[in-house]
């Protein structure tokens, strides 16, 4: 049963052509997060939201944005990707009453040409 | 700072057990996991400690020392489908996030 899905698994996209990477959960949590993932990385925390409250980490670049229309869907947008920007991206969900557990999605992996 | 060390690289055989050790300085600590993440897949949630000491789950176990700032995920009666990355991280710092390690990729030979 899939509980957080990401769709697609794999994104090419152009070097500054805007791109969107989606994520669903059928699990009714309350926070989604997003990491970036790079090749033999550490998993780095893009944004998170908590319910609709949304969370920027101070180093993320202004080239990322989120959307989150409502609780079961989240979506990532890459305004003008770089070569940089290129790496897994992970969509993850957890619940308030167990925020410390994290539920991954499979993850987006994208490329940029 | 906050810094999550953890080896790069290890090997192990198949049917043998093997230790991966993390060592963290955050400037707060609210537990600590351990994900297993195989090549091109998200990871996995394997352990939650806490508390000081050891936590069994099946093959694999996971420590906690908070005053050394350490830890280890111990894996028993290794399988192939183990050779996987794994991810120690922790909860902490001013606002209590998640910190990865760049995890240990370990692989298990026949």
């Amino acid at each position: 049963d899939a509980m957080v899905i990401q769709n697609p698994r794999y994104q090419v996209t152009q070097f500054g052509k805007p791109v969107t990477l989606s994520c669903s959960q059928t699990l009714n949590h309350n926070v989604m997060y997003w990491y970036q993932q790079k090749s033999s990385q550490a998993p780095k925390l893009l944004f998170h939201y908590y319910d609709k409250d949304f969370n920027n980490e101070a180093d993320t670049p202004d080239n990322f944005q989120s959307r989150r229309p409502n609780t079961s869907f989240c979506f990532l947008d890459i305004r003008s990707p770089g070569l940089g920007d290129a790496a897994m991206y992970l969509c993850a969900t957890s619940s308030s009453q167990d925020v410390e557990t994290q539920y991954f999605g499979p993850g987006t992996r994208l490329l940029v040409l | 700072g906050q810094n999550i060390d953890q080896p790069t690289e290890m090997t192990a055989t198949e049917g043998a057990i093997v230790q991966i050790n993390c060592t963290y300085q955050t400037s707060g600590f609210n537990g600590l996991f351990w994900y297993q993440q195989h090549a091109g897949e998200a990871p996995t949630f394997l352990s939650y400690n806490v508390l000081d000491g050891l936590e069994e789950k099946g093959r694999f176990s996971s420590f906690l020392s908070r005053s050394k700032g350490y830890s280890y995920l111990l894996l028993k009666e290794l399988q192939m489908k183990d050779s996987a990355s794994y991810l120690c991280a922790v909860i902490g710092g001013r606002d209590d996030k998640i910190i990865f390690g760049k995890g240990t990729r370990l692989h298990i030979l026949p």
